[in-house]
């Protein structure tokens, strides 16, 4: 069973990049039958979506943070990872790494990783 | 949001209630790519329901989903205490993105 853990820094001061990390356990990025993705979340806020990776390396981001994202299989294929450049107060949120099925449907999801941003 | 849901829903033990989530996109036209999501306090979401209709392995029967038009529904028969949570809608939107709707906090009387 897939399991998937966030990793990274609780607070990033303005202006400068977020990096987190998720590492995948009980499975493997073979295949195009999954993608993987970063969702977040505000305080009392909804859900939103950041970009995804699919096994190949082809990446599709949220047209909100286009230029500021960049998401990334790391060569050792046991993780991947989150890039945000330039982060404000508003990028202060929990950020989940998640699994798409084909169909789009999020079935496996990280616990959180809670991020402030802030000087 | 690009999905609009109601803000909160309640229900009695028991009670049947449905969530709207409007503004979904069709791909082909014979099904939606809506999923649901049920979020507990302080938790990650779950996968409930996929497709727009398909339950999630080990999702209780209770929970439905249909849709009609550009507006998807999810219902759940026979509330149940443990069903207090907050409800997502998602969609695959034809500039290759997933959209969430705002969230419908369910509450059980």
């Amino acid at each position: 069973q897939v399991q998937l853990q966030e990793s990274g820094p609780g607070l990033v001061k303005p202006s400068e990049t977020l990096s987190l990390n998720c590492t995948v356990s009980g499975g493997s990025f073979s295949g195009d039958s999954h993608y993987w993705s970063w969702v977040r979340q505000s305080a009392g806020k909804g859900l939103e979506w950041i970009g995804r990776v699919y096994a190949s390396g082809i990446t599709s981001y949220h047209p909100s943070l286009r230029g500021r994202v960049t998401i990334s299989l790391d060569s050792s294929r046991t993780h991947f990872s989150l890039r945000l450049t330039s982060v404000t107060a508003a990028d202060t949120a929990i950020y989940f790494c998640t699994r798409s099925t084909f169909v789009h449907a999020i079935d496996v999801w990280g616990p959180g990783n809670a991020v402030t941003v802030s000087s | 949001s690009a999905l609009t849901q109601p803000a909160s829903v309640s229900g009695s033990p028991g009670q049947s209630i449905t969530i709207s989530c409007s503004g979904t996109s069709s791909v082909d036209g014979s099904y939606k790519l809506v999923s649901w999501y049920q979020q507990h306090s302080g938790k990650a979401p779950k996968l409930m329901i996929s497709e727009g209709s398909r339950r999630s392995s080990g999702v209780s029967d209770r929970f439905s989903g249909s849709s009609s038009g550009d507006t998807a529904s999810l219902t759940i028969s026979g509330l149940q205490a443990e069903d207090e949570a907050e409800y997502f809608c998602c969609s695959y939107m034809d500039v290759s993105t997933l959209v969430f709707g705002g969230g419908t906090k369910v509450t059980v009387l």
